[in-house]
């Protein structure tokens, strides 16, 4: 089991470009979550998917976009990069709501 | 949602139990006290969670006094690889708008000397 995965690692983009960031987990999950984490910071809930075919806003969704392709599957799009969104994003997912939330490696991204 | 008090940093030397005290003296009825640590940078990794009685598992222990308004996370034998930021987290069980929702404050920055 290779858990949560993230891709890419590392990423650089130039204000005003877009990009998606891709999660999967190979848990069966309902539930999956994209949070964000600035330097010193606790990490900030941007969207979550309770199940597949739903979405919610968290704390901070400005700005992004977010994709249950399927169970596996969880994106967030940046669709006009702002230096304000660089920072580390890291997807999680639990078997439902309630339950305990794993998290993947994450994506550091840098907008300049 | 309860909000959680830790101490900002903490020393332990190798070998030794870690003890993290955490105070959440708002916690209500249906919230769950939840661990996780981050080793720089990394995703953040779930140690351990509780409602009212102690738990135990492969890597810690979870202390929660009878009125529930504080606890401890202990880590038998500190090692250097468990030098990491440590977060309680007080976590609604059910129901409501914060069903499940994880709120992360600033934790404890457990540095493990050898």
């Amino acid at each position: 089991n290779a858990g949560v995965t993230q891709t890419p690692k590392f990423q650089v983009l130039k204000t005003g470009q877009s990009m998606t960031l891709q999660c999967a987990q190979d848990m069966n999950h309902n539930s999956m979550y994209w949070y964000r984490q600035d330097p010193g910071m606790g990490l900030r809930l941007i969207y979550y998917s309770a199940s597949e075919g739903t979405t919610d806003k968290g704390e901070v969704p400005n700005g992004y976009n977010v994709s249950r392709l399927n169970k596996r599957e969880f994106s967030l799009r940046l669709e006009s990069a702002a230096p304000s969104q660089t920072s580390v994003y890291f997807c999680a997912s639990s078997e439902s709501r309630a339950d305990t939330q794993y998290f993947g490696p994450g994506t550091r991204l840098t907008v300049l | 949602d309860a909000k959680t008090t830790q101490p900002t940093s903490m020393d332990c030397a190798e070998g030794r139990a870690a003890n993290l005290p955490c105070n959440h003296s708002t916690i209500s009825g249906n919230e769950y006290v939840y661990w996780y640590r981050q080793i720089h940078s990394q995703g953040p990794q779930y140690i351990i969670h509780g409602l009212k009685n102690n738990e135990t598992n492969e890597m810690a222990s979870l202390i929660i006094t009878e009125d529930r308004k504080s606890s401890t996370l202990i880590l038998p034998h500190a090692t250097l690889r468990d030098t990491a930021v440590y977060y309680c987290i007080v976590r609604v069980a059910s129901g409501g708008t914060s069903y499940g929702k994880l709120t992360f404050g600033q934790g404890t920055i457990l540095t493990v000397h050898p």
